[in-house]
């Protein structure tokens, strides 16, 4: 089993709709998540992070945290075509120092 | 300016070349990381360091070597190239201070091994 899993799409949505990402992890000693957006050719830049279990919400975003389940989503509300990218969700591991494995991304295309 | 920055952007190269990619910050976080990226693998850590004096293994290190010249420098080496070392290498940064804290990204070396 990978330790991070996420689907790796495309995940297709018309503009307007809620954008659905989902990621799994294998280490339950995991404390902190984090969501990238990385666009084609691009650096990835964060989006959200989440420590607790439950949801934060940040403007559009909304994280949400089950650590019973190992399970982290990215729910994007109103999707936009800007928002069309692959997201990384990143949780952090106590291999390797308790730095950070990625999962695979998972491709988001927003249809106008 | 960018605070993560990269050199060179694109690189290619010959099979058994001795190259180096070289990772500059100006965050003046301590730790600092090495990641290739290839389609459908995400992030790959190839190699981190914590500060000028620590140097650690990531999960793919082989072939691979790295140099922690400051605070600011972080370059990575690889000896003797290899068709399967193509792909995109970012640089990343993190504040030791906030545990778990966000990682800053440069904005990568493309390279092409033939």
């Amino acid at each position: 089993q990978k330790e991070v899993e996420q689907n790796s799409g495309p995940l297709s949505v018309p503009e307007g709709a809620i954008a659905s990402l989902n990621c799994t992890y294998s280490d339950r000693g995991s404390q902190s998540f984090f969501w990238y957006r990385q666009y084609s050719g691009k650096s990835p830049e964060l989006i959200m992070s989440i420590y607790s279990n439950g949801d934060k919400e940040d403007g559009r975003f909304t994280a949400q945290l089950n650590k019973a389940s190992q399970y982290v989503s990215l729910l994007i509300r109103d999707s936009q075509p800007s928002d069309s990218a692959t997201y990384l969700c990143a949780v952090n591991t106590y291999n390797y120092g308790q730095n950070f494995v990625f999962g695979p991304g998972t491709r988001l295309s927003v249809l106008p | 300016d960018a605070d993560v920055t990269q050199t060179p952007r694109n690189r290619i190269t010959k099979t058994g070349k001795r190259i180096m990619l070289e990772c500059s910050q100006t965050k003046g976080h301590d730790r600092m990381y090495w990641y290739r990226q290839d389609p459908g693998l995400g992030l790959r850590l190839i190699y981190y360091s914590f500060d000028v004096k620590d140097i650690n293994k990531g999960e793919i290190s082989d072939g691979y070597s790295v140099s922690r010249q400051a605070q600011a420098k972080f370059s990575l080496s690889l000896e003797s190239a290899i068709p399967n070392q193509t792909a995109l290498y970012f640089c990343a940064t993190s504040d030791l201070v906030v545990a778990g804290g966000e990682q800053f990204f440069g904005p990568g070396t493309r390279l092409t091994v033939l």
